[in-house]
């Protein structure tokens, strides 16, 4: 079974700064990757996937994320943030046999002026 | 615009009634997915279906049941309501292909 382990639970920021959030899964097979966001009262959007190919991997809104295999890591990043991107943000990853997705506990982002 | 539509954004129901959680696809996805999320506790999955009649349990399944009759149908079913099966509940349907989920915007259900 895969399972993601998102390391931090909160991570404040000042707007214009840089950000980083992390993203560490489990997995004895290939898998494909996602990084989803929620903001306040809704569902979740996808803001990029890894499926295959070049390891980094370009979403919306400016975000970014890397996929480390020796590592075992998929961290999003966004090299300066806005107050609009105060959400949470969940890192999940499926087999790619299967077609469930395992969701991290997720990571609330706040950005303050 | 594709779409994954839950009936009703806020439910308050009261302990041991049925209570019906409905979710609608307008992609023709086969696969589809119920998820259930909690402060701390992420995301977690109670039932999927990949085709018209099949489900498959997720993770939590205990105290909930689905029915898929049709294919952009699927719904999630609290047999006899409790006060800790309050939560929000998310709709998700995706294809076959991986590709990532496309989300309904939830339903708060409250058990009292």
């Amino acid at each position: 079974a895969q399972s993601v382990t998102q390391l931090d639970s909160q991570v404040p920021v000042f707007e214009e700064a840089p950000v980083e959030l992390r993203c560490n899964y489990s997995s004895s097979v290939s898998v494909y990757l996602f990084w989803y966001v929620q903001y306040p009262n809704q569902g979740l959007q996808l803001l990029l996937k890894y499926l295959s190919g070049s390891t980094l991997v370009k979403g919306i809104n400016g975000f970014e994320a890397e996929f480390n295999k020796s590592q075992t890591s998929f961290h999003l990043r966004k090299p300066s943030v806005h107050i609009s991107d105060t959400a949470e943000y969940f890192c999940a990853v499926s087999a790619n046999s299967g077609y469930a997705l395992n969701f991290g506990k997720g990571t609330s982002l706040l950005v303050t002026p | 615009d594709v779409k994954v539509t839950q009936s009703s954004r806020y439910l308050v129901k009261r302990t041991g009634e049925k209570v019906f959680l409905e979710c609608v696809q307008d992609m023709d996805h086969e696969n589809m997915f119920w998820y259930r999320q909690d402060p701390g506790l992420g995301l977690r999955l109670i039932y999927f279906s990949y085709d018209v009649k099949m489900k498959e349990k997720g993770d939590i399944p205990e105290g909930y049941s689905v029915s898929r009759e049709k294919k952009e149908r699927f719904s999630l079913i609290l047999e006899s309501a409790s006060t800790n099966q309050t939560s929000m509940y998310l709709c998700a349907s995706s294809r076959t292909a991986p590709g990532g989920y496309t989300f309904g915007s939830g339903t708060r259900l409250t058990v009292v």
